[in-house]
């Protein structure tokens, strides 16, 4: 399967761990986005990175979110102390910057529990 | 006002009927426009683009007027597996952030 993967694909955690998901993209696309999806609403951006760097963060990405892609390839999103607000589908998406199209294509997400 | 608005449905229609959505968007200078259809606890997937001069992808229909900030998709012949969420995305230029609607349900009945 050659498209956007995501893990865990569930995670349940107590209220004030640490949890940490990873987002491997289509592997030419240089461009790499997370959103979070809440019980019927349409996703909401987080941040981007074009290649190892963190162009953009949203006001939604507070300090206890992080996100890194260290090689311009995976990407990482940590959430420290969790909260039950945390609690959503976290999808991550990735294009190619600079082609004909810049389509964005979405990985299965990873949906938080947090108790 | 919400940077993308459309209508939460839910659309009830039987099979065979042609059923209408629309969405507007408040940011002017928005430069791309897609209807993303996303299934129950899935994620979204692509549609199709919505061009100015409208767009038609066998019985799915896309139209975008700049104008009126208005975008639309018009489903002709609805099958049972049309039933799902259609969100309205608008991307402010390219290769930027997506920009949502909360999604419009669409349950086809036999």
């Amino acid at each position: 399967d050659t498209g956007v993967s995501q893990d865990p694909r569930h995670k349940i955690t107590k209220r004030g761990q640490n949890v940490t998901f990873r987002c491997d993209p289509i592997s030419e696309h240089n461009r790499l986005y997370w959103y979070r999806q809440t019980l019927g609403q349409g996703p909401e951006f987080l941040t981007y990175f074009q290649n190892e760097a963190q162009l953009e963060k949203s006001r939604l990405l507070s300090d206890r979110f992080s996100a890194e892609r260290p090689k311009g390839s995976f990407s990482t999103l940590e959430i420290q102390r969790t909260e039950q607000g945390d609690s959503a589908m976290y999808l991550c998406a990735s294009s190619f910057e600079g082609g004909i199209t810049d389509t964005q294509y979405f990985g299965p997400g990873t949906r938080l529990t947090v108790l | 006002r919400k940077e993308v608005e459309q209508d939460p449905g839910p659309f009830n229609v039987p099979e065979g009927a042609t059923v209408a959505f629309n969405c507007t968007y408040s940011n002017s200078a928005s430069q791309s426009f897609f209807w993303y259809r996303q299934d129950c606890r899935k994620e979204p997937k692509l549609l199709m683009s919505v061009y100015s001069s409208g767009n038609e992808d066998g019985r799915f229909t896309a139209q975008l007027n700049r104008a009126s900030q208005y975008i639309s998709l018009l489903i002709r012949d609805s099958k049972l597996s049309d039933s799902a969420t259609y969100l309205c995305v608008v991307n402010p230029s390219s290769g930027d952030k997506l920009t949502f609607g909360t999604g419009t349900r669409l349950a086809v009945r036999p």
